[in-house]
């Protein structure tokens, strides 16, 4: 399996513009996270899906901030308008919970992350 | 989630065993201690996990205090390649798992 793919790597944006992450989880898990990384506030859970469905979004920063899973391989999460303090490093992690080692076993696999940069 | 507590830093020589301590005090009895690291520029891997009993596999063992109030990560042999941020975490049933700062590892030569 080539693991959890996103895209894009790196995204250099302005001020106001739309920026739309992607994120392609592991095949056959059902649960999927989208953290956003700083050196400020660390890593961030921003929401999780379970069967494609938003279980929690309370991390979510603010309204500009949108997430959609219209299927298990697919993901996306959108910034609009995108603003310099959304810099950071967007992570897209999958999970299959109890299905492992243990039924205790809840390993996320990440992504690469996608470096945004908002000028 | 408990909340976990874990120095800011550590440093180890490289071949010796790094002892990663984390203190998770408000542990409820049916939160599991899970260990991550990130490796710069990566995002984070999955280490290991344990509800009260130690656990080993083939990256690194997990010892948990028998009240569970505490746990230490240990990577026997440590090398150049494990520097990096672990990060404990206390985390149920659900999804939700909170990365707190961590412990940045360095591996010296």
């Amino acid at each position: 399996d080539a693991g959890v793919i996103q895209s894009p790597r790196h995204e250099v944006t302005e001020m106001g513009q739309e920026v739309t992450l992607r994120c392609k989880p592991i095949s056959g898990h059902n649960s999927l996270f989208w953290y956003r990384q700083t050196m400020m506030r660390g890593l961030e859970l921003l929401i999780y899906f379970n069967n494609n469905v938003p279980i929690d979004d309370s991390g979510m920063p603010e309204d500009r901030f949108s997430a959609k899973m219209p299927n298990a391989s697919f993901s996306t999460l959108k910034i609009q308008p995108s603003e310099p303090r959304d810099s950071a490093v967007y992570f897209c992690a999958s999970s299959n919970p109890g299905r492992g080692p243990s039924s205790s076993y809840n390993e996320q696999f990440f992504g690469p992350g996608t470096r945004l940069t908002v000028l | 989630d408990a909340k976990t507590t874990q120095p800011p830093s550590m440093d180890c020589a490289e071949g010796r065993a790094a002892n990663l301590p984390c203190n998770h005090s408000t542990i409820s009895g049916n939160e599991y201690v899970y260990w991550y690291r990130q490796i710069h520029s990566q995002g984070p891997q999955y280490i290991i996990h344990g509800l009260k009993n130690n656990e080993t596999n083939e990256m690194a063992s997990l010892i948990i205090t028998e009240d569970r109030k505490s746990s230490t990560l240990i990577l026997p042999h440590a090398t150049l390649r494990d520097t990096a941020v672990y990060y404990c975490i206390a985390l149920n049933n659900n999804n939700d798992m909170r990365f707190g700062a961590g412990t940045r590892l360095t591996v010296k030569p």
